[in-house]
């Protein structure tokens, strides 16, 4: 089982400012199956993020992915005030599907 | 549009069963590899099944084999989870979710609301 660890657990950030999210695995990837999901108090999950890189549709440009191996980021490049929310990202290399414990971006 | 509308939840005593659907609409149901994925309170996400756009094949973590079994009707576009043997730690809002990707690894770009299931006595 691939196991996923998320870091910072809590990142607190102004409107405006950048935020880096990592997700690092337990084990390399030969690819880039790795996705990121938004999800905000008392709604079901938004995928953001597929193939490491490539943003969902409707998702804005202010995010963006990268990474390959063990080590993938979710970036977001200025925050607005609909970002503070928690982020998760998910591995689909193989089976179980798993994912990380989740990063919550708050207001500072 | 996508929509997937989650149905069942409800609350049970520990030991019981209980069966989740859900409904889709807006795409071609039957094209699409369908998942079940939970999340306990407070807590993060859990991937629980998935099942391949025709039926025949099915995937579940170690953790929920043998208590809990996708299934689906593509000509009622819909999907169900039947849960037995429900513990405490089954507590969680179930949501549907639909899967793109390769066999049996998949990412999940359309979600329901969920519904939620409390096991307690």
């Amino acid at each position: 089982e691939i196991v996923l660890t998320q870091f910072p657990g809590t990142l607190s950030l102004s409107p405006g400012e950048r935020a880096t999210l990592s997700c690092r695995a337990s084990q390399s990837f030969s690819g880039s199956s790795l996705a990121w999901y938004q999800q905000k108090p008392g709604q079901a999950p938004r995928l953001l993020i597929y193939d490491a890189s490539n943003r969902a549709t409707g998702i804005p440009d202010r995010f963006s992915g990268s990474g390959s191996g063990t080590d993938f980021t979710l970036t977001i490049s200025r925050l607005e005030p609909e970002d503070f929310a928690v982020y998760y990202c998910q591995q689909y290399v193989s089976s179980p599907l798993t994912f990380g414990g989740g990063t919550k971006v708050e207001i500072k | 549009e996508v929509q997937l509308v989650e149905s069942g939840g409800g609350l049970v005593s520990p030991g019981g069963s209980l069966r989740l659907s859900c409904e889709a609409s807006g795409f071609i149901f039957s094209t699409y590899t369908m998942n079940w994925v939970r999340q306990a309170p407070g807590k993060g996400l859990e991937w629980l099944a998935s099942i391949s756009s025709g039926g025949l094949n099915a995937d579940n973590p170690d953790s929920a084999r043998g208590r809990f079994a996708i299934s689906r009707d593509n000509a009622r576009n819909s999907l169900y989870l039947e849960m037995n043997s429900l513990r405490d730690d089954d507590t969680a809002v179930y949501y549907c979710a639909r899967g793109i990707g390769d066999y049996l690894v998949y990412y999940f770009d359309s979600w329901g609301q969920g519904t939620q299931v409390t096991v307690s006595s």
